[in-house]
Formats: C-alpha cells, sequence, structure tokens
C-alpha cells in the first residue's frame, strides 16, 4: 500500500492531453515538493518534474507538474506514442528525519 | 555524464544477505546524497534509505532500521546497500539514486538497478 494514491491506470489519443493525479497528506505533498518520474519496463525511473513544477533539461515541455494541497498533478500534453509507460510521484514524508514516500504508479496507454 | 553503475544480478538463500555496490562517475562524489530504492515487480518504488558519502551520515526508512546498512568507499567513489535476513519479500530490483542537488533532494538521475531473487 502506497502512501500516495495514483490512479493505476490512465490513457488517451495521440494528440489528447492527460492528466495524472497524486494525492497525499499534510505530511507529505501538504508540506513538500513532489518529483515526477517515467518507467519503461525492464528500465530505470527517469526523472520527469522536479520540485513540483520544473522540467529537468531535454524533458520536454509537453510535460508538466503542479500542486495544489495535499495534491499533485502531472499532465501530459499533444500525447505521443513513446509516452506510453508507468508514470511515479514521489515526496518528502515528515520534517528532519523524513522519508521519501512513493505512489503505486500509474500505467499510461496511447491508444 | 552522471553515470551510477550497479552489480550484477544476486541470488539468494532466505536467511542470507546481499551487498549491491553502485559506482558514481562524472561528478564529484562526495557532493551529493545516495538514495536506495527497491522496486518488485509491477508494484511502485520503495524508499530504503538515504547516506551522505562526505560525512558518512545516513537515515533508513522505518521498515528496513535493524536489517539494512548502508555504507560508502570515497577512495573509489562507491557506495554500497546490504540487506541481511532476507525473505522471499525481499526479491526486488533494487536501485541507487543521486539526489538532484547536493544537499537532501529527491532522488534525480537513477542506477540500472540490481535484481536480488530470494529463493530456497
Amino acid at each position: 500500500q502506497s502512501v500516495l494514491t495514483q490512479p493505476p491506470s490512465a490513457s488517451g489519443t495521440p494528440g489528447q492531453r492527460v492528466t495524472i493525479s497524486c494525492s497525499g497528506s499534510g505530511s507529505n505533498i501538504g508540506s513538500n515538493t513532489v518529483n515526477w518520474y517515467q518507467q519503461f519496463p525492464g528500465s530505470a525511473p527517469k526523472l520527469l518534474i522536479y520540485s513540483s513544477n520544473q522540467r529537468p533539461s531535454g524533458v520536454p515541455d509537453r510535460f508538466s507538474g503542479s500542486k495544489s494541497g495535499t495534491s499533485a498533478s502531472l499532465a501530459i500534453s499533444g500525447l505521443q506514442s513513446e509516452d506510453e509507460a508507468d508514470y511515479y510521484c514521489a515526496a518528502w514524508d515528515g520534517g528532519l528525519n523524513g522519508y521519501v514516500v512513493f505512489g503505486g504508479g500509474t500505467k499510461l496507454t496511447v491508444l | 555524464q552522471v553515470q551510477l553503475v550497479q552489480s550484477g544480478a544476486e541470488v539468494k538463500k532466505p536467511g542470507a544477505s546481499v551487498k549491491v555496490s553502485c559506482k558514481a562517475s562524472g561528478y564529484t562524489f562526495t557532493s551529493y546524497d545516495i538514495d536506495w530504492v527497491r522496486q518488485a515487480t509491477g508494484q511502485g518504488p520503495e524508499w530504503m534509505g538515504w547516506m551522505n558519502p562526505h560525512s558518512g551520515d545516513r537515515g533508513y526508512a522505518p521498515k528496513f532500521r535493524g536489517r539494512v546498512t548502508m555504507t560508502r568507499d570515497t577512495s573509489v567513489s562507491t557506495a554500497y546497500m546490504e540487506l541481511t535476513s532476507l525473505t522471499s519479500d525481499d526479491t526486488a530490483v533494487y536501485f541507487c539514486a543521486r539526489g538532484l542537488r547536493p544537499g537532501r533532494w529527491l532522488p534525480g538521475d537513477w542506477g540500472q538497478g540490481t535484481l536480488v531473487t530470494v529463493s530456497s
């Protein structure tokens, strides 16, 4: 049972805009920023969004993140077939002796 | 470029221990924390803990305290994660990851992963 809650699946057609949600609590998302990761089968997660809404260099601007209260969202616009992957959110939970919590993941299917 | 190269797959019997290595290159090893994260098949990632390679400070997730030890050898820019008293529930891919920035940041760059299989 993951601390952060994500829908298990999402889907869209090429060109569409898809949003994936991540719900937490005051001790994690409510108090800290959120990262989003993309993962393909058999590979390591790749950082997509950090500090809730920042993109690392090399990540297309089709990917965007936002946070409000105890929830965060990842939006993918202009959906492409190569976006089909698993997506995970992560955040710090707690203060000085805190730890990292992840969502259970959302499997994105491009129809 | 930043690279984290992990040791190869392991097969262990229940009750045994495993030690996974993570060799860093392309940056100053002692400037960025190393996190360890595991992922069982079909599951989300699970954070195990972190270590500061410069100071040796570390913190473990409550679930793993008493069973996990994270160490480093700065002379070879390598971090290690040892997990003891293995059970079948520990079968997973284990990743090391570098903090995005110096200091306590969420994971940015990841190693390729090490499959640990626990089976009698």
